[in-house]
């Protein structure tokens, strides 16, 4: 399988702090993706990063990806409220119809 | 846009009993699928469809039938409804396959419980 295993399983930081969550994965891969999910609510892409790339930014967020180590992180810069939610990663492979997603990182961003 | 709808949004049902989830994009996507989350298992695939009239089985796709017979919508049933079926089910849609570097589109997502 060539699930993501983001980590840690939760983390809370104090709002203003930059949050880091990475995600580890077993094969090959062509992109891999980041979600996120607010309590209740359904997923919502943030960012995507095929594997030719080895960074990607957008607005708040960087994504690196090291596909020698098959693991990628997501910084999230200069903390909100709002940003409290879980995070998941998700692979896909060349060919696939499919992405595999991992098990996610709950985000607790303390006022 | 809606994007892409669920109904019910609630659901109680008990064991034996079936039912139909309905999903529902308006975006012409080409490819739907139907995941289940259940607490510390992130998402799993049930099944999914990569255009009208196909479906083909996910990771969990015991117990739970599927059809695509329009292309705007995707139906997951459920036969014969078993606690272990209690969960949140999402639906989600994309316009081309997963190795296309193509986003996926959630909907809000069903709350099932069996009794």
């Amino acid at each position: 399988s060539q699930q993501g295993e983001e980590d840690p399983q939760a983390l809370s930081i104090q709002e203003g702090e930059n949050a880091t969550m990475n995600c580890s994965y077993k094969t090959s891969i062509n992109n891999l993706q980041w979600y996120r999910q607010n309590s209740g609510r359904g997923l919502v892409h943030l960012i995507l990063i095929r594997s030719n790339e080895r960074e990607k930014h957008s607005g708040r967020l960087r994504v690196t990806l090291d596909t020698s180590k098959k693991s990628s992180s997501l910084l999230i810069t200069a903390s909100r409220a709002a940003d409290t939610a879980s995070y998941f990663c998700a692979t896909g492979g060349v060919g696939d119809d499919k992405i595999i997603f991992g098990k996610g990182t709950r985000l607790h961003i303390l006022p | 846009n809606a994007g892409v709808t669920q109904t019910p949004k609630f659901r109680v049902l008990k064991t034996g009993q079936s039912m139909t989830l309905l999903c529902a994009q308006d975006m012409n996507h080409e490819y739907m699928y139907w995941y289940r989350q259940d607490p510390g298992m992130g998402l799993r695939l049930i099944h999914y469809s990569v255009g009208e009239g196909t479906t083909a089985k996910g990771e969990v796709p015991d117990g739970y039938n599927v059809s695509r017979l329009k292309k705007q919508n995707f139906l997951l049933g459920l036969e014969s409804a078993a606690p272990s079926q209690t969960s949140v089910y999402f639906c989600a849609s994309s316009s081309h396959r997963a190795g296309s570097y193509n986003e996926q589109f959630f909907g809000p997502g069903t709350r099932l419980t069996v009794l």
